[in-house]
């Protein structure tokens, strides 16, 4: 039950995109197309995403998408907003679940 | 609407007891997986434990396996979590989460605060 690895930050400018890594293994990330993404701003509660790898909820703008490759999976935000700063975060289904450690995006 | 609100958080101190609830409204409690999750200040988010629609199955982060106990009634739509023998580092904002399916967490309670202090 170790925990994701994401890169602790990432940055663009308006209108760009960025993509946020997400590395597991082969028990989590690479064993199940389970892979689901969160925005969270501070002191609010954490959103939903992305689930299984790449589909998005109802209400989510298509500018966020997911993929995965072995045990990377990827979230990639395109056309950058100033609403996008927040910290992201990938789960895994395992036993149970995991998450990632945590991304801080920066609008520059 | 559909709502999670926990309560029961506080100031505990270290080898303490305390018991989260968190209560559910407008939607179907008794066929969702529910879970909780944590997050301790200036860190990421832990999930601690979940528990199948029925109560049949529950897991746990190996952190708290043996401390904590998640449990679940139905009739009320709520959902508790007992922690036992509390450490400074179980320190955390804790939610109530409902998993839409397979680690996919589609709705989240506001939080409630835990401090584990002496």
């Amino acid at each position: 039950q170790s925990a994701l690895t994401q890169p602790p930050s990432a940055s663009g400018s308006p209108g760009q995109s960025v993509t946020i890594s997400c590395t597991g293994t082969s028990s989590d990330v690479g064993a199940y197309n389970y892979v689901s993404w969160y925005q969270h701003h501070p002191g609010k509660a954490p959103k939903l995403i992305i689930y299984e790898v790449s589909k998005r909820p109802s209400g989510v703008p298509d500018r966020f998408s997911g993929s995965k490759s072995g045990n990377t999976a990827s979230l990639t935000v395109s056309g950058l907003q100033a609403e996008d700063e927040a910290d992201y975060y990938c789960t895994s289904h395992a036993a149970g679940s995991v998450f990632g450690t945590g991304t801080k995006l920066t609008v520059l | 609407d559909v709502h999670l609100v926990e309560s029961g958080g506080g100031l505990v101190q270290p080898g303490g007891s305390l018991r989260l609830t968190c209560a559910a409204s407008g939607f179907s409690f008794s066929t969702s997986w529910m879970n909780w999750i944590r997050q301790a200040p200036g860190k990421g988010l832990e999930w601690v434990a979940s528990m199948k629609e029925d109560g049949t199955k529950e897991y746990y982060v190996d952190s708290v396996r043996g401390r904590f106990t998640i449990s679940r009634d139905n009739a009320e739509s709520s959902l508790s979590l007992q922690m036992n023998s509390l450490r400074v580092d179980d320190t955390a904002v804790y939610y109530c989460a409902r998993d839409w399916g397979f680690s996919s967490f589609d709705l989240w309670g506001q939080g409630t605060l835990v401090t584990v202090s002496s």
